[in-house]
């Protein structure tokens, strides 16, 4: 089946520092892929759709300047949470697939921990 | 509809029982429901899903029937098992969407000895 690959799976770093998650469609081609942030004991919240090729669309409330995403490829997506801040600990989840009656794939998330 | 600071809701039941989790979906527009399953720190895992022409399906082990009317769904596993054990979400998609998922606010199912 289809599967989707998130790298890395745990980052523990200093607030101030920016950190790279890579979401990664490993047998199937992604044109959009989907970031996902949970906190402990809650749902998925949406974050941003990315877009192969173009912009991402980011979700209210969402700062477009604080979490970059970059989607140079038809099988690779990347959110780059700018000067983490504690506040930003939580576990980041993304995506692909979802189309032709097909369900979206997950990722194995990264848990994300500012020191 | 999102979840904001709230506790999950759980279920507990007896290995070999069956089980029944619930879920009220928002979006009458929705054509498209999944469920997924989500074991500790790991993403959610597809289990089986449910277009809006259609009330019951069945996988193996696993039912969902879905009631438009009142816009609810749910999930049947039949004869739980220890590894069924992890939070339960249903997902929406509204028709005409980017496909974009709405999930729900989950159930933690643990499966006693």
């Amino acid at each position: 089946g289809a599967v989707v690959s998130q790298h890395p799976s745990w980052v523990i770093c200093k607030s101030g520092t920016s950190v790279k998650i890579e979401c990664r469609s490993l047998d199937f081609q992604a044109t959009t892929m989907f970031w996902y942030r949970q906190f402990p004991k809650q749902s998925l919240m949406l974050m941003a759709t990315s877009n192969e090729g173009s912009k991402a669309t980011y979700e209210q409330g969402v700062e477009k300047d604080k979490f970059l995403i970059n989607h140079a490829s038809l099988t690779l997506s990347t959110l780059t949470v700018t000067s983490a801040h504690p506040e930003d600990s939580s576990f980041y989840i993304c995506s692909a697939g979802g189309w032709g009656n097909q369900p979206q794939h997950f990722g194995d998330g990264t848990r994300l921990s500012i020191l | 509809g999102e979840s904001v600071g709230l506790h999950l809701p759980t279920l507990s039941v007896q290995e070999g029982d069956n089980s029944i989790i619930n879920c009220a979906y928002s979006n009458s527009a929705s054509d498209y429901f999944i469920w997924y399953k989500q074991e500790s720190g790991k993403g959610p895992q597809f289990i089986i899903d449910i277009r809006s022409n259609m009330d019951k399906r069945q996988g193996q082990r696993v039912t969902v029937l879905l009631n438009k009317t009142v816009k609810h769904l749910s999930l049947q596993i039949a004869a739980t098992q220890p590894g069924d054990s992890a939070v339960y979400f249903c997902a929406e998609i509204p028709s005409g969407s980017a496909r974009q998922l709405t999930f729900g606010s989950g159930t933690q199912l643990t499966v006693l000895p």
